[in-house]
């Protein structure tokens, strides 16, 4: 059974560049998380999907980050116009419900913006 | 809103002894308590959680209480090695996890 696979695992883009990372939850998971991390800090909460819907999005920008997770397909983290203070880890973790339930990571998508 | 401290932010102590690290929370709804232990370059591990009914809960070296009351959870390891040294997170969940800031643990060989 895999775990959560993210891709790409490092991407590198100009500033106005779009990014764009994916994330395919573990078999049976219907919830996805994504988080940012800069360097020597904690998990910041962006987005809380499931399928075709968005549940919260309190932690992400409202301006240029756009997040989905479809019926078919994985969860797209969309980065319009990037800028350099957008440079930072992005995980996504996955689990089987809403609440009281185990929530696995992904091994991150290191953007870099030049 | 929710919040979620942990301290301390770094912790050296030497092998064989024992480590420990303390989480608030904020949220009184909050139900879920799991912790991860994050290597370099890599995404944080699942190694131990607690729910809101139970105490205490043990694996081997590596153990968590839950105090709802006091709204305070600690994780303990024992006889740390060196392979304990790691970022560490608390995390608080209701709907969604809110994380602490990251204990930096080094197991001093």
């Amino acid at each position: 059974n895999a775990g959560v696979m993210q891709n790409p695992r490092h991407l590198v883009r100009r500033r106005g560049q779009e990014a764009r990372l994916r994330c395919s939850p573990m078999k049976g998971h219907s919830h996805v998380y994504w988080y940012r991390q800069l360097p020597e800090e904690g998990l910041k909460f962006m987005v809380y999907l499931q399928k075709e819907n968005i549940i919260d999005e309190s932690g992400m920008p409202k301006e240029r980050f756009s997040a989905e997770f479809p019926k078919e397909g994985p969860s797209i983290l969309r980065i319009q116009q990037v800028v350099r203070g957008d440079s930072a880890a992005y995980f996504c973790a996955s689990s089987t419900a809403a609440t009281n339930e185990k929530l696995f990571f992904g091994s991150g998508t290191q953007l870099s913006v030049l | 809103g929710e919040n979620v401290e942990q301290h301390p932010s770094t912790l050296s102590v030497q092998e064989g002894d024992s480590a420990v690290i303390k989480c608030t929370y904020s949220d009184s709804a909050s139900n879920y308590f799991p912790w991860y232990k994050q290597e370099l370059g890599k995404g944080p591990q699942l190694i131990i959680d607690i729910r809101s009914n139970v105490g205490e809960k043990k694996d081997q070296r590596i153990a968590v209480t839950l105090n709802k009351t006091a709204k305070h959870f600690s994780l303990h390891i024992t006889e740390t090695q060196p392979e304990d040294s790691a970022v560490y997170f608390c995390a608080a969940e209701t709907y969604k996890y809110i994380f602490g800031t990251g204990t930096r643990l080094k197991v001093l060989a």
